[in-house]
């Protein structure tokens, strides 16, 4: 399995129910990154959660961080149907010192969002 | 402020050719990364360069492959024979190093990509 793995794979859901994706991963983190892509465009930058953080809200996302566990959960609360578009969880590696940008992505969640 | 940039929007090359992808950081950014999305898959790292400098490549292809950030112009990810494997979007990302006293060269602000096919 690879480092970051979003379940589900696919998610369906009607406009105003919330949506909840889930991510594991193998390895010692320093944070775990939650980005968001729409068909054929660049990735945008959700929210960060710190390991040393287990909880993070910003506008409609709830993200949580269970370290023990090596798991995190995003829910989009009252969705819209503008949230239709991949969801990735990313992980920065704790590999002590200085950490920068180099993301392990996971293979995403497909959230379609029916208005 | 205008975002990353990235030229050409797509790439087509036969194979053998070269293919020369370009990426212009967000202003004030000092930092730029290389990703790589096959088809159906999430982006892999292939590469992270300061001004000058190539910080971590441990993700790139050993052979072909090179990537610049000079002090002055885009960074380029160069692909030289390239091969129909090459085929992929290829994303190019960057950071700031603090913002507001704070370390934020984890968060990532990405291009649209160059979506290169070869054929």
């Amino acid at each position: 399995s690879q480092q970051g793995e979003e379940d589900p794979q696919a998610l369906s859901i009607q406009e105003g129910e919330n949506a909840t994706m889930n991510c594991s991963y193998k390895t010692s983190i320093n944070n775990l990154q939650w980005y968001r892509q729409n068909s054929g465009r660049g990735l945008v930058h959700l929210i960060l959660i710190r390991s040393n953080e287990r909880e993070k809200h910003s506008g409609r996302l709830r993200v949580t961080l269970d370290t023990s566990k090596k798991s995190s959960s995003l829910l989009i609360t009252a969705s819209r149907a503008a949230d239709t578009a991949s969801y990735f969880c990313a992980t920065v590696y704790n590999a002590g010192g200085t950490s920068y940008g180099k993301l392990t992505f996971g293979q995403g969640t497909i959230l379609t969002v029916h208005p | 402020n205008a975002g990353v940039m990235q030229n050409p929007r797509h790439l087509v090359r036969r194979r053998g050719q070269e293919a020369r992808l370009r990426c212009s950081p967000m202003k004030g950014h000092s930092h730029v990364y290389w990703y790589r999305q096959l088809p159906e898959e999430g982006l892999k790292f292939m590469v992270y360069l300061q001004k000058e400098n190539i910080i971590d490549e441990s993700g790139m292809p050993k052979e072909r492959f090179s990537a610049e950030f000079p002090k002055e112009g885009p960074s380029i990810l160069r692909i030289q024979q390239v091969v129909r494997g090459d085929s992929a979007a290829y994303f190019c990302a960057s950071s700031p190093l603090y913002r507001d006293r704070v370390l934020t060269n984890e968060k990532l602000f990405f291009g649209s990509g160059t979506q290169l096919s070869v054929l």
